[in-house]
């Protein structure tokens, strides 16, 4: 049972450049949250999406958008990107029927972001 | 605004040496909250939710509890696999988690 996948792994970008950021969910997940984990802090709700609209959005910016396709396969994008932007980058997937009462959101592991 | 702060930051113990990390957090609502696990360069591994006040939940070495205003993670006789950055997260209102800065917790053999 595959869990959750992300793509890519480590990426460089330099200022002002375009990420995206793919997420495939664990089967049988439907929910994709992405989250922002700086060196040394908790990760950050950017925004879920379920049913491909995003339904709740953490206090990011709009350079940050993201999608979700038909098979729940998520992507997040970041335009314009600064220094800060360099992160972990998390997604997240959970049964909308279970997971988002229980906590048991399952992560992928990360795609690491740096940003020149 | 919904808060989560985790303290000691880093707490190195010796094998067999119990200890706990505590998870203060102010929220309006509390839905749930929840562990996680993380060890370096993954993404973080869920291991308990608590729901109300007084309840407890334990998994092998860690126990789990809840007051109205913090949670504590008892880690009983570790071993070094216990090693690992532990994060607290609440959920309030919203589906969001919000998470705490974590504890990197080191066991030494």
């Amino acid at each position: 049972d595959a869990g959750v996948t992300q793509s890519p792994t480590h990426l460089i970008k330099t200022r002002g450049q375009q990420v995206t950021l793919r997420c495939s969910p664990k089967s049988g997940h439907d929910t994709v949250s992405w989250y922002q984990q700086a060196l040394g802090q908790g990760p950050q709700f950017i925004f879920q999406y379920y049913e491909e609209e995003e339904r709740q959005r953490g206090n990011f910016p709009d350079r940050f958008s993201g999608h979700q396709f038909p098979n729940y396969s998520s992507e997040l994008n970041v335009n314009a990107l600064l220094l800060g932007d360099s992160a972990l980058y998390l997604c997240a997937s959970s049964d909308a029927a279970q997971g988002l009462n229980t906590g048991e959101l399952f992560f992928g592991e990360g795609s690491r972001l740096t940003v020149l | 605004e919904d808060q989560v702060t985790q303290s000691p930051e880093a707490l190195r113990l010796q094998e067999g040496e119990s200890s706990s990390l505590n998870c203060s957090y102010t929220v309006s609502g509390l839905r749930g909250l929840f562990w996680y696990r993380q060890d370096p360069g993954k993404g973080p591994e869920f291991l308990f939710t608590l729901y109300s006040a007084g309840e407890e939940k334990e998994k092998e070495r860690l126990k789990a509890t809840l007051t109205k205003k913090e949670s504590f993670l008892h880690i009983t006789a570790p071993k070094p696999e216990d090693s690992a950055t532990y994060l607290c997260a609440v959920q309030a209102g919203g589906q969001n988690f919000v998470f705490g800065p974590g504890t990197r917790l080191s066991v030494l053999p």
